[in-house]
């Protein structure tokens, strides 16, 4: 976890709204991750950026918007977002695109009403 | 298809014991990482095992390999309290470009 922060830690959402969750990592990577963890279920990678150049997409669903202004920060935009939506988002950071090692933050909370 | 499988997925002991957790994959491997997630939290890097290698060890960390069975098991020695928490293999499969796959984990719990 250390490296590698994101905020907020937790949010409520209601499907109408617009909201972003942010990532910063402090370790000089050139990688980064979103990956949406939820119950039951193993890790599904969201998408890659590598050098700020997304490089996988995953087949998520256009409501999730990212966006990698510099290779220190990540960001998730949220919209119109559905029930199901509901898990913890994890950001990580790894020093090549998927190099052996990927540093995680703790991840947001985000509850979908 | 999930590429690495936990096994058990929850196990529970007391402080002291020993705690071994397996997990097996489908396809062939680069290399294979095992992470531990405390409660709600980000995951953390444990210990990485090339596929050229059967055995590796850090502190009370014991990780075999057997690429022949397509498995992996991760040993936990004179387990804590603060062991308690989700363990998570994850397989980097050889193929060019392609991310880490993480299994469904083991929870873990150790009691006092």
């Amino acid at each position: 976890e250390t490296g590698v922060t994101q905020t907020p830690r937790h949010l409520v959402m209601g499907m109408t709204n617009k909201k972003s969750l942010k990532c910063e990592q402090h370790l000089g990577h050139n990688a980064m991750y979103w990956y949406k963890q939820s119950a039951k279920k193993p890790l599904e990678l969201m998408f890659v950026y590598s050098l700020e150049e997304r490089v996988e997409n995953n087949s998520v669903p256009s409501r999730f918007s990212p966006e990698c202004p510099n290779s220190s920060h990540l960001f998730l935009h949220l919209h119109t977002l559905q029930p199901e939506d509901s898990a913890l988002y994890l950001c990580a950071s790894s020093q090549e695109r998927f190099a052996d090692t990927q540093y995680f933050g703790p991840g947001t909370r985000l509850t979908v009403l | 298809s999930q590429q690495g499988e936990e096994d058990p997925q929850a196990l529970s002991i007391q402080e002291g014991e020993n705690a071994t957790m397996n997990c097996s994959y489908k396809t062939s491997i680069n290399n294979l990482q095992w992470y531990r997630q405390n409660s709600g939290r980000g995951l953390v890097h444990l210990i990485l095992i090339r596929s050229n290698e059967r055995e590796k060890h850090s502190g009370r960390l014991r990780v075999t390999l057997d690429t022949s069975k397509k498995s992996s098991s991760l040993l936990i020695t004179a387990s804590r309290a603060a062991d308690t928490a989700s363990y998570f293999c994850a397989t980097d499969p050889n193929q060019a470009g392609t991310a880490l796959i993480f299994g469904k984990g083991t929870t873990l719990s150790v009691s006092s």
